[in-house]
């Protein structure tokens, strides 16, 4: 099942710079994407989402950008923190389907900023 | 600020046996999900639930596991028979609706090895 791909398994970003994160999908019947983060030994904690009628969501540091034509989407941090260094998921939500909700997870990027 | 819990954090149990994990959603949720990540891969949707039904299961979700609200707060995963390869953290999630821009939340996880 590769409906949601990361590419990136690792990036590594200085402290205030911008990290950005890419995603993508197969499935253009998704129409909902949201990213997680994720800490060792913890569940992943929700990010930031953003609808398919929308190709800009923004969050304080965080804004996910959505392009729909290339079924891509990325997450950029700005500007980045130590704090920020966890894993990050992306995944995505079919909401016009039969599915009640179920998410399609990508496999991650570790993101590690550094001061 | 409320959370999903889950019990026990790490189980170990021998090939063959029933273990049931126990989720404590978020109270007011309707919407409740279990997940799993088998150690380098990607997070994978087993089951949702709604209405103390199943809504959806994935091709993972066989025979062999269950999903139960037995009660007002907790909702349970049981594998009946474990195999080597249900090894993996299990999350729970609730969200307030199934779709509609919901954002699903996550426990904690358990951390299930099958020797």
């Amino acid at each position: 099942d590769q409906q949601v791909k990361q590419n990136s398994p690792s990036l590594s970003v200085q402290e205030g710079r911008i990290s950005i994160l890419n995603c993508d999908y197969t499935n253009s019947m998704f129409d909902y994407f949201l990213w997680y983060k994720k800490y060792p030994a913890e569940g992943p904690t929700f990010l930031i989402s953003i609808s398919s009628i929308k190709d800009k969501n923004e969050d304080g540091r965080f804004t996910v950008f959505l392009n729909k034509s290339a079924k891509h989407l990325s997450l950029h941090i700005v500007p980045s923190q130590p704090g920020d260094s966890a894993v990050y998921f992306c995944a995505a939500r079919d909401d016009r389907g039969s599915t009640l909700g179920r998410l399609y997870f990508g496999r991650g990027t570790q993101l590690t900023v550094w001061p | 600020e409320p959370e999903v819990t889950q019990t026990p954090s790490h189980q170990v149990t021998q090939m063959g046996q029933e273990v049931i994990l126990r989720c404590v959603p978020i109270s007011n949720h309707l919407y409740f999900y279990w997940y799993r990540q088998i150690l380098g891969q990607k997070v994978e949707f087993l089951v949702s639930f709604y209405n103390n039904e199943i809504s959806e299961k994935s091709e993972i979700f066989d025979d062999q596991f269950s999903v139960e609200r037995p009660d007002g707060s907790n909702f349970t995963l049981k594998i009946r028979s474990t195999k080597l390869e249900d090894s993996a953290m299990y999350f729970c999630a609730s969200s307030d609706a199934g779709r509609e821009w919901e954002t699903q939340y996550f426990g904690p996880g358990t951390r299930l090895l099958v020797l």
